[in-house]
């Protein structure tokens, strides 16, 4: 069966330090990855969204990278963090045409 | 610009009545509608979906309605139950394009 997983689920990170959040997919080849943040008032956001190897679409101009060094990982990343980076991360991968699947998410406070 | 939209960010239902929560959206391109549903620090989870084809989908105690002409739908959940206590957004999408998502809609059931 299909699963992803996400880590860490909690970060405390001070501002103007990097960041690098991983998520991968097990159990299926060459999905689609997505990164979602959901901050305060601001519902789920969509950051990136990658459908291959080495392919990154940005939604949002803003403070962090992605990238996806191979098939079933995506790694959501910033050089330096700002206060407004805080949130609620999540990945997920989708499993049909219309159907994704969340991971845990990784809650991230910037201090 | 914000397609989907959720325009109550909270609902307080008595357990047994029924809870209805709405969204809009804006982009005539959506042919896929979905609801989350979601508790703190956890990822989304699939409720239900409906298609652009149908204006109704049942799964026991959720119907999702799909008013096109008025690009509008509704989640009903009968009877309510303090377990549905959640965070619940509304999710929208075109043929290769990724999900969209509301601020989402809290909803707080009372025994």
């Amino acid at each position: 069966s299909q699963t992803i997983h996400q880590w860490p689920a909690t970060l405390v990170q001070p501002v103007g330090s990097p960041l690098s959040l991983e998520c991968t997919v097990e159990g299926t080849s060459n999905p689609n990855l997505y990164w979602y943040r959901q901050a305060a008032g601001r519902g789920l956001q969509l950051l990136f969204y990658s459908v291959g190897i080495g392919q990154i679409s940005s939604e949002v101009p803003q403070n962090l990278s992605a990238s996806r060094p191979q098939d079933r990982q995506f790694i959501l990343s910033s050089k330096k963090l700002l206060l407004s980076d805080s949130g609620f991360y999540l990945c997920a991968w989708q499993h049909s045409n219309y159907g994704y699947t969340f991971g845990s998410g990784t809650r991230l406070t910037v201090v | 610009d914000q397609q989907v939209k959720q325009n109550s960010p909270s609902l307080s239902v008595q357990e047994g009545r029924i809870s209805i929560l709405n969204c809009d959206y804006t982009n005539s391109m959506f042919d896929y509608f979905l609801w989350y549903k979601k508790y703190p620090a956890e990822g989304p989870t699939f409720l239900i979906s409906i298609s652009s084809i149908k204006d109704k989908n049942e799964d026991g105690r959720f119907t999702v309605f799909l008013n096109k002409s008025a690009k509008h739908l509704s989640l009903h959940i009968v009877p309510s139950q303090p377990g549905d206590s959640a965070v619940y957004f509304c999710a929208a999408k075109g043929r290769n394009t990724p999900l969209v998502f509301g601020k989402g809609t809290r909803l707080s059931v009372i025994a």
